[in-house]
């Protein structure tokens, strides 16, 4: 079974500080990768996805995400943050079209 | 526009109640996923649909779940003699044939008094 674990369960920034959320997966076949973002009272959103290629992917809103699939992770970085990201953050997992498998969440606030 | 709407949008009920949630897709989606999710917590898979048929349930779907998507388009979820433990938020995401990307609906929030 797959199964995704977020490292930073609550993190705290100033704007225009740089963010990274770390973003491990156990899975041993071709995966593809997610970031979902929910803000406070909003449903969830596609951040960005990586399927194959470039392991660089960019997603909205200035954000990025590296696959290295040595390390089995998929870190989510934006160079300066802003009040508005203020929400929490999900990374999943899913093979072949199937079902997602998320992490735990990342609740990010952003001190203005 | 998430392309997607849920009904209700909150469901206050007492335990032992039957309730019924709705998912519309606004176009044609081969595929439809749901999951719950809790305070606090990521979402967690509970069954999906390939057109009219149910492929797949997790082991959280108990025998009080049932699913249905009777047309392929638009799907139910019920949960029978619910139980404290059924308050969550629960998520419908529609998807392409290839199920890779899924963009998901507001949810119904479920609190079972």
């Amino acid at each position: 079974a797959q199964s995704v674990s977020q490292h930073n369960h609550h993190v705290i920034l100033s704007e225009a500080a740089s963010l990274e959320l770390g973003c491990n997966y156990s899975y041993g076949g071709t995966v593809n990768l997610f970031w979902y973002v929910q803000y406070p009272g909003q449903h969830l959103q596609l951040l960005l996805k990586y399927f194959s290629g470039d392991p660089l992917v960019k997603g909205i809103k200035g954000f990025e995400a590296e696959f290295i699939k040595s390390k089995f992770s998929f870190n989510l970085r934006k160079p300066s943050v802003q009040w508005s990201d203020t929400a929490e953050y999900f990374c999943a997992v899913n093979n072949a079209g199937n079902m997602l498998t998320f992490g735990g969440g990342t609740r990010l606030m952003v001190k203005p | 526009d998430t392309g997607v709407s849920q009904d209700p949008r909150h469901k206050i009920t007492k335990r032992g109640q039957n309730v019924t949630f709705r998912c519309d897709p606004i176009s044609e989606h081969n595929r439809l996923y749901w999951y719950r999710q809790t305070l606090g917590q990521g979402p967690e898979f509970l069954t999906y649909f390939q057109n009219e048929a149910q492929l797949e349930k997790s082991r959280l779907l108990s025998d009080r779940f049932s699913a249905e998507r009777p047309k392929g388009s638009f799907s139910t979820l019920e949960i029978q003699r619910t139980e404290q433990g059924d308050s969550a938020m629960y998520l419908c995401a529609p998807s392409g044939s290839t199920g890779d990307t899924q963009y998901f609906g507001p949810g119904t929030r479920l609190t079972v008094l």
